[in-house]
């Protein structure tokens, strides 16, 4: 079945460091990709997404770019500070009746000042 | 525009006891899911309403759990009787139309349930 891989965490950069954070995919199909982030004590927001291979997301200085050819979605941020300090999730879904997000299981980023 | 509300946000009970989450989605929001978090892993869908039908409710337990929405809005999920590994984060979330895969999802804060 279709699952998302997320590198391990936690990952502790210092302020204004650069940040990746990788993501590979196993699908059937062609999903869409998505990041999710969810900071301490809040529900999950969506940060970014693609719908479709070399579409390239970007949000507040992350991007992330549908490789469907390496089948990766890599998180990536120039500059981290510490309000990034957070829980970020790489999902995958279809839409319609598989419209479910199948995520990976979460990297924690923490930035120190 | 107010967000994806869930109650209660923690609840503590023991096993075989029964339990009940409550949601509220995005108004005019077509589509509900429930997802499940166990620690240290990723949200696992539970079910899928479209308004007040169900589209996907193929990993949910059905001999313990159930979920409703009622008149295609709130939804309740519940657990009877509750097992240790119940134990998990519930999240409840919506989005506009038919679940697209560009659409966004709105996550709610999550009922954060411990059974011992």
């Amino acid at each position: 079945g279709d699952s998302v891989t997320q590198m391990e965490g936690p990952v502790t950069l210092s302020e204004e460091a650069f940040l990746t954070i990788n993501c590979t995919y196993t699908a059937t199909g062609y999903p869409s990709l998505f990041w999710y982030v969810q900071y301490p004590g809040e529900g999950l927001q969506l940060l970014l997404k693609a719908t479709k291979a070399d579409d390239k997301g970007s949000n507040k200085g992350f991007e992330a770019t549908y490789r469907k050819e390496t089948t990766s979605f890599h998180l990536e941020k120039g500059s981290v500070q510490v309000s990034d300090s957070a829980v970020y999730f790489c999902a995958l879904n279809y839409g319609g009746s598989q419209g479910n997000l199948i995520f990976g299981k979460g990297t924690k980023l923490s930035v120190k000042p | 525009e107010a967000g994806v509300a869930q109650s209660p946000r923690y609840k503590i009970i023991e096993k075989r006891q029964s339990v009940a989450f409550w949601c509220n989605p995005i108004s005019g929001h077509a589509t509900l899911y429930w997802y499940q978090q166990i620690l240290g892993q990723g949200p696992k869908l539970l079910i899928q309403f479209q308004n007040n039908g169900v589209v996907d409710d193929s990993q949910l337990p059905k001999d313990r759990f159930s979920a409703e929405r009622l008149k295609g809005v709130d939804s309740t999920l519940k657990i009877q009787p509750a097992k240790l590994e119940d134990s998990a984060v519930y999240l409840c979330a919506s989005s506009f139309s038919s679940g697209g895969a560009f659409e966004t999802q709105y996550f709610g804060p999550g009922t954060r349930l411990l059974v011992l």
